[in-house]
This record gives C-alpha cells, sequence and structure tokens, in this order.
C-alpha cells in the first residue's frame, strides 16, 4: 500500500515566481495537513484539510494557499516567492479524523522548495 | 503559549551504546505525545504515540516514558545501530481544536552514531 507521495521531490524557483505543491495522501485517509520546515527547525503548520473543508491554518501569510480534492489529494500554492520560503514542505494524512489522536499522522518525504 | 523543548540539541555515541532523549512540554490541555524519527531530507516516521494514561511504550529498541505530573517524556534508544542517525522530534498535542492542528513540535535533537 503507498505511503504519502509527495510531487515534486526537489524544485528550484526564482523570488516573485508561483509554486504549486502536490499530495496524495494514503488511501481512506480524509486528512492532510501541510507543513514548512526550515532547516535545524521542527515543522510549522500551515494548513489543515479535512473531508475537503479547511479546519486550521497556521500563522502563514496569505501567499499560501491551499484545497483538497474530491479524491482527497491536495495541493498547496505559494505566489510571490521569497528567497525566506525556501524549505522542507511537507504533507501528512491520518486515518482517524483531523487530529490524528489515535494514530497519529503519516508524513510524505517532502518537496525540497529552493527559492534563488 | 504551548511549547516543547527537546534536549540535547545534538549528540554523538558510538554504535552498539545506548541513549536517552529528553523532551519537556508545556501543552494544555494535553491530548497526546508523539516521538518521530526524520531521516535527513525526509519526512519524519511515527515511533509512538502515548496518552495521558500510559506510562511507557516500546517499539523495538526505541522505548518511550511519559511523566504526564512533570511534563516530561524520554526517547531511550538501546544497541544503537547506524541507521539510528537522524533527529527525533518530540510532538505534544492538545485539545484546542479549531483554528489549528492542535500539534506542537519541539526542534528535534540530532543523534549521530558512530562506527
Amino acid at each position: 500500500d503507498a505511503g504519502v507521495t509527495q510531487s515534486p521531490t526537489h524544485l528550484i524557483k526564482t523570488r516573485g515566481q508561483h509554486v504549486t505543491l502536490r499530495c496524495s495522501p494514503i488511501s481512506g485517509h480524509k486528512s492532510v495537513s501541510w507543513y514548512q520546515q526550515v532547516l535545524g527547525q521542527g515543522p510549522q503548520f500551515i494548513f489543515q484539510y479535512y473531508e475537503k473543508e479547511e479546519r486550521g491554518r497556521g500563522n502563514f501569510p496569505d501567499r499560501f494557499s491551499a484545497r483538497q480534492f474530491p479524491n482527497y489529494s491536495s495541493e498547496l500554492n505559494v505566489n510571490a516567492l521569497l528567497l525566506g520560503d525556501s524549505a522542507l514542505y511537507l504533507c501528512a494524512s491520518s486515518l482517524d479524523g483531523p487530529r490524528g489522536d489515535v494514530y497519529g499522522y503519516t508524513f510524505g518525504s517532502g518537496t525540497r522548495l529552493t527559492v534563488v | 503559549k504551548n511549547q516543547v523543548e527537546q534536549s540535547p540539541q545534538s549528540l554523538i555515541i558510538l554504535e552498539g551504546k545506548n541513549c536517552t532523549l529528553q523532551c519537556n512540554y508545556t501543552v494544555s490541555p494535553f491530548s497526546n505525545l508523539r516521538w518521530y524519527k526524520q531521516d535527513t531530507g525526509r519526512g519524519p516516521v511515527s515511533l509512538t504515540i502515548m496518552t495521558f494514561s500510559e506510562n511507557t511504550k516500546s517499539n523495538g529498541r526505541y522505548t518511550a516514558t511519559l511523566d504526564a505530573d512533570t511534563k516530561q517524556s524520554s526517547l531511550h534508544i538501546t544497541a544503537s545501530q547506524l541507521s539510528d542517525s537522524a533527529s527525533y522530534i518530540c510532538v505534544v498535542t492538545d485539545y484546542s481544536g479549531g483554528g489549528a492542528d492542535g500539534l506542537t513540535f519541539g526542534k528535534g535533537t540530532h543523534l549521530i552514531i558512530q562506527p
């Protein structure tokens, strides 16, 4: 059974450009969360979607947006990229609802975004 | 403000030795505590998840403990292997619900196993 899959694995963009990152949760998982992880830090919460509705939003500017599709896959969009957006972007899905209290979260391998 | 502090920041031990990583938290109200292993450039992988009533949980050579009174947790690694080299992240969940995911992440302990 496939785990959480993210694409692309690596990406290099120029300041001011737009980027779209994609995530496919584990089959049967209806919750998807997005995190930004800067080198040497723990993941920072960006968005959470459950049953195609936004359930939570972290402290990120409006340049960041996301959506969840009927098949529960998700996209994270970032507009007007800044150098500081360079990070590992992680997607996580859970089986038991938006908080994953029982089974926890399963993370994808992430997308490494470099903004130059 | 909810916080999770991990120590040490980094640790180097010889292959075959044991080690213990610490996690102190100020998260309220507490729901559960999780330990994740993260290899460089990869996503975190769950090791254990413990609720308020659980004191110890093992996963192979990994044993996590939780003291909900002192708000401390530890992750003990027995007979370390080179593949244990990674960052270990402590994550505490609260019951805050709406607006955020309710998870507070530590910065992790970077563990290096030397042959």
